[in-house]
């Protein structure tokens, strides 16, 4: 029981590139949600969804997509990378209805040159 | 979702209790209180959670006033790894997301 995989662990981005940060569980949750984490600063709520095919935006989408075609895995695409989406990024995942906490993820450090 | 206030920071000496507090005063009724932490750099970590009863498990303890209005998060024996950001979040148990404040900053020192 893996938990919450995220990959990769560190990226450096070009300006206006694009990627795909991979976020993957094994848990067979229902809920799974993307954070980011700027130095020093709390966790804030980007993408979330409560079941494949069905996703919301949280405090701060722009510049990112989301899709969960499948239940295990949730990944957030950055469309043109920007220097002001230089943090950590963090999913998270939880089962529906349940009233139980959520499993994070170790993280993605990204940063955008 | 209910806001709720905690301390920027707290000291404690390892082996001694820390107690945490957390105000919560627009608690609805069902809403819980959950608690999670971050230590430096990695994703942070669930803790406990409570409705209106205490609850402790392996890691912790959660004091629940009568009221609902406040808690009181408790490591009874902390230790220099309990160094973290402590979160206490108020939602519903069928929440779809998690929205964390500032926390409190516990530093465990010898």
């Amino acid at each position: 029981n893996a938990g919450v995989t995220q990959t990769p662990k560190f990226q450096v981005l070009k300006t206006g590139q694009s990627m795909t940060l991979q976020c993957a569980q094994d848990m067979n949750h229902e809920y799974m949600s993307w954070y980011r984490q700027d130095p020093g600063m709390g966790l804030r709520l980007i993408h979330y969804s409560v079941g494949a095919g069905i996703t919301d935006q949280g405090e701060v989408p722009n510049g990112y997509n989301v899709s969960r075609s499948t239940t295990e895995d949730f990944p957030l695409r950055l469309l043109s990378a920007a220097p002001s989406q230089t943090s950590v990024y963090f999913c998270a995942s939880t089962r529906s209805g349940k009233n139980t906490g959520y499993t994070f993820g170790s993280g993605t450090r990204l940063t955008v040159v | 979702d209910a806001k709720t206030t905690q301390p920027t920071s707290m000291d404690c000496a390892e082996g001694r209790a820390a107690n945490l507090p957390c105000n919560h005063s627009t608690i609805s009724g069902n809403e819980y209180v959950y608690w999670y932490r971050q230590i430096h750099s990695q994703g942070p970590q669930y803790i406990i959670h409570g409705l209106k009863n205490n609850e402790t498990n392996e890691m912790a303890s959660l004091i629940i006033t009568e009221d609902r209005k406040s808690s009181t998060l408790i490591l009874p024996h902390a230790t220099l790894r309990d160094t973290a950001v402590y979160y206490c979040i108020v939602m519903t148990g069928t929440a779809s997301k998690l929205t964390f404040g500032t926390g409190t900053r516990l530093q465990v020192t010898l």
